[in-house]
């Protein structure tokens, strides 16, 4: 049961570039969304957040997309630098504590 | 800066045993979670916890999954018979708050336990 989705197992990007991640989720009740960066041997780490009632929420490099209708998310890194480099995660909540996570894309930002 | 800390960060087991994980949550924080990753997969929710009783849990945390705060410091996920499909990176999360819809009380990850059941 996938509600949420990453498709792209893995992007690479040069540094200085965009980088795009994207994430589908199924369930309409979802109000909460969040990106999580995940270095080897460590936990992810929260990145940025977006709730329902907005379409866009930027943090210096990071910006993320919320597309209700599509019931899309995106997360843009503007410009990629090579400690950027990590797995990155989108998670969504509705009601209670749950987050469900999607599969996770791997980003290259190459020198 | 504080952190969540995890012990072990591997484990290997046979089936059938148990296990114990163990994580020593952010020390302010009220909100406890267990979250698994089998290799190659989507980050799970197990459970929540909360003022020593559990506030949610997933469909995976059935009856052979346990969690406990026993000392005031320490939060522990017991697995009672280990199966070979428990094997997974098992991350501890620590929050302030309960996350809600009008904000977001971040949750700290520790590294995570690799659990491997032969």
């Amino acid at each position: 049961d996938q509600q949420v989705k990453q498709n792209s197992p893995s992007l690479s990007v040069q540094e200085g570039r965009i980088s795009i991640l994207n994430c589908d989720y199924t369930n309409s009740m979802f109000d909460y969304f969040l990106w999580y960066k995940k270095y080897p041997a460590e936990g992810p780490t929260f990145l940025i957040s977006i709730s329902s009632i907005k379409d866009k929420n930027e943090d210096g490099r990071f910006t993320v997309f919320l597309n209700k209708s599509a019931k899309h998310l995106s997360l843009h890194i503007v410009p990629s630098q090579p400690g950027d480099s990590a797995v990155y995660f989108c998670a969504a909540s509705g009601t209670g504590n749950q987050f469900y996570f999607g599969t996770g894309t791997s980003l290259t930002v190459i020198p | 800066e504080p952190e969540v800390t995890q012990t072990p960060s591997h484990q290997v087991t046979q089936m059938g045993q148990e296990v114990i994980l163990r994580c020593v949550p952010i020390s302010n924080h009220l909100y406890f979670y267990w979250y698994r990753q089998i290799l190659g997969q989507k980050v799970e929710f197990l459970v929540s916890f909360y003022n020593n009783e559990i506030s949610e849990k997933s469909e995976i945390f059935d009856d052979q999954f346990s969690v406990e705060r026993p000392d005031g410091s320490n939060f522990t996920l017991k697995i009672r018979s280990t199966k070979l499909e428990d094997s997974a990176m098992y991350f501890c999360a620590s929050s302030e708050g309960p996350p809600s819809r009008s904000s977001y009380n971040e949750q700290f990850f520790g590294p995570g336990t690799r659990l491997t059941v032969l």
